[in-house]
């Protein structure tokens, strides 16, 4: 069975652009959390979705926004990139809310 | 944003070592997991605990959640050059209503020497 699918996998964007991500969570998973992870820390909680609805959100400013589309795969957006978005940007799912997220390969952003 | 304070930060071992790393945290959580990250990649889950006071083990590695439910612990034993990576812990907090976010430790870099 395939696992999480994020796409892109690399980005490089400047200063000012926005950036949609995308990521395809496990068959059967209904639940797609989203992290930035910026290089030498951990992965930071953004967003979690689940059914479709809003579940939480982590302490990201309002230019970050996501979305979860009725097959369960979702959009992360970022508007007016700034320099300090540059990290890795992780996907992770799991069959509910409250169950083991398994996570993506992550889409790579770059701004210059 | 929060991270779990993880130690030791990193640590060069001998093939055939065993390792030992563990995560603390001023908050309980109900839910601890393992994770290892090889660069450019997501992490991977190792281990997960659900219960204070589990002992879980998969292959070589064993994990334990602390029976305050603030700190858990991950052995690595006969390490081999794939063990290799970035360790990181993770605690979860469920709550009705609320998301179950994932916190994560600031990681173990593990290298391992032939």
């Amino acid at each position: 069975d395939a696992g999480v699918t994020q796409s892109p996998t690399h980005l490089i964007k400047t200063r000012g652009q926005q950036v949609t991500l995308r990521c395809s969570p496990i068959s059967g998973h209904k639940s797609v959390s989203w992290y930035q992870q910026v290089l030498g820390q951990g992965p930071q909680f953004i967003f979690q979705y689940y059914e479709k609805e809003e579940r939480g959100r982590g302490n990201f400013p309002d230019r970050f926004s996501a979305r979860q589309f009725p097959n369960y795969s979702s959009e992360l957006n970022v508007n007016a990139l700034l320099l300090g978005d540059s990290a890795l940007y992780l996907c992770a799912s799991s069959l509910r809310r409250e169950e083991t997220q398994y996570f993506g390969p992550g889409t790579r952003l770059l701004v210059l | 944003g929060q991270q779990l304070n993880q130690s030791p930060q990193s640590m060069f071992i001998q093939e055939g070592e065993d390792v030992s790393m563990n995560c603390t945290s001023s908050s309980i959580f109900n839910t601890w997991l393992w994770y290892k990250q090889d660069p450019g990649e997501g992490p991977v889950l190792l281990i997960a605990l659900y219960k204070a006071g589990e002992l879980t083990s998969n292959g070589r590695l064993t994990a334990q959640f602390g029976i305050t439910r603030k700190d858990s612990f991950l052995n690595i034993s006969a390490s081999i050059p794939s063990d290799v990576g970035i360790y990181f812990c993770a605690g979860q907090f469920l709550n009705t209503g609320t998301a179950s976010k994932l916190t994560f430790g600031t990681g173990t870099r593990l290298q391992v020497t032939l």
